[in-house]
């Protein structure tokens, strides 16, 4: 069964530092995967997916991730991190063989310091 | 594209009461998913359906809660009997071939 591991509960940065967090999966292929980002109060929005091809995916509001697959890793980086970044994390993966269902990691809590 | 549609979006309820939570899908999405979410586990899948036949259910947590498609635009959620346990919030998504869709949630509250 496929699984989902955040390390990192929760993660402090300064505006304008760079951002890595990480990602390491459990599945016995390659699987379809994500990166969610939730606000307080709010639904869950998709930032960027991989599902095949490059390994470098860029998603919305500058964010990108890499899949590493000998690393089973798809850590979520930005280069400079605004104080409107911080929210709560989700990296999930999807199983291509079981109707694509999503396992969501605990998720990373960021917070920005000005 | 209203995106997927989720009510109510606050639902405060008694302990043994019926809850039905709902959810339309993205139109022409053939997969939809009804996850929980709470601090203590995070976000759990609970069930879901493909072309408005469930696939599977084994995240549902026990006999009270069950859920329909009965079309492709309409799903339900039900508790019942409700436990204050039962208090999270509640997510739908819907699926095509791309990314998943969520909608706001439903927060549910069971004193």
């Amino acid at each position: 069964a496929q699984s989902v591991t955040q390390p990192d509960i929760h993660i402090t940065v300064s505006e304008g530092a760079s951002l890595e967090l990480r990602c390491n999966y459990s599945y016995g292929a390659t699987p379809y995967l994500f990166w969610y980002v939730q606000s307080p109060g709010q639904g869950l929005q998709l930032l960027l997916k991989y599902f095949s091809g490059d390994t470098l995916v860029q998603g919305i509001k500058g964010f990108e991730a890499e899949f590493k697959r000998s690393q089973s890793s798809f850590n979520l980086r930005k280069p400079s991190v605004h104080w409107s970044d911080a929210a709560e994390y989700f990296c999930a993966v999807g199983a291509r063989n079981q109707g694509g269902k999503l396992i969501f990691g605990q998720g990373t809590e960021l917070s920005v310091k000005p | 594209d209203a995106g997927v549609i989720q009510s109510p979006r606050h639902e405060v309820t008694e302990m043994g009461q019926e809850v039905t939570l709902r959810c339309k899908p993205i139109s022409g999405h053939d997969y939809l998913f009804w996850y929980r979410q709470t601090m203590m586990r995070g976000l759990e899948l609970l069930i879901y359906f493909n072309n408005n036949v469930p696939i599977d259910d084994s995240g549902m947590p026990e006999d009270r809660f069950s859920a329909k498609m009965p079309n492709a635009s309409f799903s339900t959620l039900k508790i019942q009997p409700s436990e204050p346990r039962d208090s999270a919030v509640y997510f739908c998504a819907s699926r095509k071939s791309g990314g998943y869709t969520f909608g706001s949630g439903t927060r549910l509250t069971v004193v």
